[in-house]
């Protein structure tokens, strides 16, 4: 079955860019998306399409999906943006979701 | 305002049965394609379940580990989406997130759960 690997966490400073990876086989031949969720909270769509942004979602998010990698950038990080990340993809007809990586800004 | 509301969640014994209903309201329910999402205590997102829009034949799609003991319904008279979930388990303790699969490849909706515990 098609697996996504997502590092458990990233930690970054308030106003730098967090990187979170995404990594599948051959992930960029698919359209990778991004779920933020905070604690207590459903998920949220904040990129899908490999790189567009929902309506009400921060310039600061971006995305990218290239060979075996998909990546979600947050540019200028704040303390809000803590939170847990998911990438997700389709595989013949199913979805599958990375595992997860807790974002810490400190 | 687009919403999804889940409901039946319950403490049910190991082989017992459930079924979850998810009410949805400000969109065409019958022309999006629907899922169910769940997440372990303490523990990442897990697809269980999808079925297609009317349109497309209403196709139902499952997880391996669900394959068999769940069975994933429309009523799109109802506006509601349903998950029958038989031979429960342990491993099957979750909250339950039910979510609209938009013409984006992605779910742009999600209710705010609902939680089963399977436990003697």
């Amino acid at each position: 079955s098609y697996e996504l690997t997502q590092p458990p966490s990233v930690s970054v400073s308030p106003g730098q860019t967090a990187s979170i990876t995404c990594s599948g086989d051959k992930l960029g031949d698919k359209y990778a998306s991004w779920y933020q969720q905070k604690p207590g909270q459903s998920p949220v769509l904040v990129i899908y399409e490999d790189s567009k942004r929902p309506s009400g979602i921060p310039e600061r998010f971006s995305g990218s999906n290239s060979g075996n990698t998909a990546t979600l950038t947050i540019s200028g990080t704040q303390a809000v943006d803590e939170a847990d990340y998911y990438c997700q993809a389709w595989d013949s007809g199913t979805v599958v979701f990375g595992g997860g990586t807790k974002l810490t800004v400190l | 305002e687009v919403q999804l509301l889940e409901s039946g969640g319950d403490l049910v014994q190991p082989g017992g049965s459930l079924r979850l209903s998810c009410a949805a309201s400000g969109f065409t329910f019958s022309s999006y394609a629907m899922n169910w999402v769940r997440q372990g205590p303490g523990k990442g997102l897990e697809w269980v379940s999808g079925i297609s829009d009317s349109g497309s034949g209403g196709s139902t799609y499952y997880a391996d580990s669900v394959k068999g003991r769940f069975t994933l319904s429309r009523d799109n008279s109802k506006n509601t989406l349903y998950l029958q979930m038989n031979s429960l388990r342990a491993e099957d303790t979750a909250v339950y997130y039910c979510a609209k699969r938009d013409n984006i490849n992605a779910f742009d909706i999600w209710g705010q759960g609902t939680m089963v515990t399977v436990s003697s």
